[in-house]
């Protein structure tokens, strides 16, 4: 069973606050993702992460934006939401060496709804 | 840039079927093809994985068909049985692209009792 957690699970706020939402994880893991996922299920690498002080954007542009301070804790940050902001978002994290593909435990994901 | 294609979108299929979902893939350096499983308010998890020096993988009921010169591959689910019903994502990787999945669209599979 993964030990990756996200807080919070649902969250419904107005436009233009800022919001954080929390991912960690106990396995020790090196690397770690944000996905956001649509309504129709696709989902899009957003950021990631290799390691401590290590964060690259992801194949979808998004305006959030991530740090890396611990290796257990991968946060996303939204400074002045939207209503297109409104998605799922999935934190995982995998072990491996650069380059070679582990196997990504994903958390329970965070719904946001900005109205 | 799509560069794993996946088909259908959904699929339902009746107990004791065999659902078949399908992926293609662009990239020749993919070297890494796994599989995952979606609940409802759930994230995804690990089905079955497959690397290309193999046509084929089985894990339960779950068994990967892999060609490589067609750049397809597929997941069969004996069987099936209604708690199967998910969302099933395939997936790609390789060294070019860091190790970073690229996910398919997903296919919405519903096994009726």
């Amino acid at each position: 069973e993964a030990d990756i957690y996200q807080t919070p699970r649902y969250l419904v706020i107005g436009t233009g606050k800022k919001i954080t939402l929390e991912c960690s994880q106990t396995m020790g893991h090196d690397k770690m993702y944000w996905y956001q996922q649509d309504p129709g299920m696709e989902l899009h690498l957003i950021h990631y992460s290799y390691g401590v002080n290590s964060t690259e954007k992801g194949d979808l542009s998004s305006e959030s934006t991530v740090s890396r301070i611990r290796t257990e804790h991968f946060p996303l940050t939204l400074e002045s939401a939207r209503p297109s902001h409104t998605s799922q978002y999935l934190c995982a994290s995998s072990y491996g060496s650069l380059g070679h593909t582990g196997e990504l435990f994903f958390g329970e994901g965070s719904r946001l709804t900005v109205l | 840039q799509q560069q794993v294609k996946q088909s259908p979108q959904s699929l339902i299929v009746q107990k004791g079927g065999i659902p078949i979902i399908n992926c293609a893939y662009e990239n020749t350096a993919f070297d890494y093809f796994p599989w995952y499983q979606q609940f409802p308010g759930k994230g995804p998890a690990l089905l079955i994985a497959i690397r290309p020096d193999v046509s084929e993988k089985k894990e339960g009921r779950f068994t990967i068909s892999f060609n490589k010169s067609a750049k397809q591959f597929s997941l069969h689910i004996m069987d099936s049985q209604p708690g199967d019903s998910a969302t099933y994502f395939c997936a790609a990787s390789g060294e070019t692209s860091g190790s970073r999945l690229t996910f398919g669209e997903g296919t919405q599979l519903t096994v009726n009792p």
